[in-house]
């Protein structure tokens, strides 16, 4: 079975501080890796994915992903949060043995203007 | 175009009742998920359907919750004898060609189910 661990449950930052939130998963074979956002009031949708090629993924809004294989993680980055970024972020795995996706715990972000 | 779509959005019920949640996914989509979001378990997988194949039902927490989906496109999450642990947001979300586990799903904006 596969899981997905995020560490940090609740960031708080100030605008234009850097961000990084991190994604280890466990799983023994080939992995696709997800970053979802959930904006307040929104539905979740996908910030960026990862299933093969470039380690280091980038995805809309300025973010982007780093795919360490050796380290089992997927952390998300971004140079300079913006207040808009406050939202509840997930990594997820899916395998392609199955396609449902495996979510971590979340992380809620809140970026002080 | 249109989104993944749910309904009702919001359902109050009583304890040992049954509800029914309706999903219509994008169209043209083949594959259907549903998941729920609690405060204690956080996301967790359901169920899921592809195409005319069986659905996975690997994640049904219990044999109250069942679900099918109609001319592969609308589905129906069902919940018998409702009880309090089962209040959570409930998801659903589809992805086109084939499910294969590198496309990205869509959600809906949810049902938030609560048992009394």
């Amino acid at each position: 079975a596969q899981s997905v661990s995020q560490h940090n449950h609740h960031v708080i930052l100030s605008e234009a501080a850097s961000l990084e939130l991190g994604c280890n998963y466990s799983y023994g074979g080939t992995v696709n890796l997800f970053w979802y956002v959930q904006y307040p009031g929104q539905h979740l949708q996908l910030l960026l994915k990862y299933f093969s090629g470039d380690p280091l993924v980038k995805g809309i809004k300025g973010f982007e992903a780093e795919f360490i294989k050796s380290k089992f993680s997927f952390n998300l980055r971004k140079p300079s949060v913006q207040w808009s970024d406050t939202a509840e972020y997930f990594c997820a795995v899916s395998n392609n043995a199955g396609n449902m996706l495996t979510f971590g715990g979340g992380t809620r972000l809140m970026v002080k203007p | 175009g249109a989104g993944v779509s749910q309904s009702p959005s919001n359902k109050v019920t009583e304890k040992g009742k049954d509800v029914e949640l309706r999903c219509d996914p994008i169209s043209g989509h083949t594959a259907l998920y549903w998941y729920r979001q609690s405060l204690g378990q956080g996301l967790e997988f359901l169920i899921y359907f592809q195409g005319n194949s069986a659905p996975d039902k690997s994640g049904l927490p219990s044999d109250r919750f069942s679900a099918e989906r109609t001319g592969g496109s609308v589905s129906t999450l069902t919940i018998q004898r409702t009880q309090q642990e089962d209040s959570a947001v409930y998801l659903c979300a589809s992805s086109s060609s084939w499910g294969r586990g590198t496309d990205t799903q869509y959600f809906g904006p949810g049902t938030r189910l609560t048992v009394l």
